[in-house]
């Protein structure tokens, strides 16, 4: 069993949908990445969290430490999110929290 | 600023050659890491440099494969008698500490 757990694999919405991608991890961590990957792309961090909630224009991203389990959050979804977005678990082991553990990305299409 | 730079973002060789995968850090980070994103799998630490010191190599596979990060200029994952299985996107990322990781676009190599 990964790690980092992500679902769904695949989402698929409409435009202007809410959209929730779920991350459940095993591992204790000092903080919970999540990610965005566009097609043949680069990787772009979209959140650092360890603790309750942050917001960035139409991103969501809550975490619960007890429950070991995060959500990403797009509201008024767009096709434009359109993308891979992938959870990475950041290790609380002592001073190894560099390596990452990912989960497999959620690939969302969002149809105008 | 430009950013985590890294080149080629493509890369094709043919089974038995060298890759070399180039990797330019954001301006005032010194702290690189390198992942791999094989084919339908998440991404995975490979290795964590610092100027002119490896940190961290437990995720390199023992042979063929080796990093580093210069005095001046880029850092560097070599790749020797590359085999098909390395087929995969490379992935650095840079930070000035050991937090706050920027992304790279990624390179894609392809062994033939």
């Amino acid at each position: 069993k990964n790690e980092v757990e992500q679902s769904p694999q695949n989402l698929t919405a409409q435009e202007g949908e809410f959209i929730t991608i779920n991350c459940s991890y095993s591992v204790g961590i000092s903080a919970l990445h999540w990610l965005q990957q566009h097609p043949g792309g680069g990787i772009v961090s979209l959140f650092m969290l360890s603790s309750g909630k942050k917001k960035h224009g139409r991103l969501i991203a809550t975490i619960n430490i007890q429950e070991k389990h995060s959500s990403l959050h797009i509201t008024a979804s767009h096709p434009r999110d359109s993308a891979v977005y992938i959870c990475a678990a950041e290790p609380n082991s002592g001073g190894s929290n560099y390596k990452l553990t990912f989960g497999k990305g959620t690939l969302l299409t969002v149809n105008p | 600023n430009a950013g985590v730079m890294q080149n080629p973002r493509h890369l094709v060789r043919r089974r038995g050659q060298e890759a070399r995968l180039r990797c330019s850090p954001m301006k005032g980070h010194s702290h690189v890491y390198w992942y791999r994103q094989l084919p339908e799998e998440g991404l995975k630490f490979m290795v964590y440099l610092q100027k002119e010191n490896i940190i961290d190599e437990s995720g390199m596979p023992k042979e063929r494969f080796s990093a580093e990060f210069p005095k001046e200029g880029p850092s560097i994952l070599r790749i020797q008698q590359v085999v098909r299985g390395d087929s995969a996107a490379y992935f650095c990322a840079s930070s000035p500490e050991r937090v706050g990781y920027t992304f790279g676009s990624g390179t894609r190599l392809t062994v033939v």
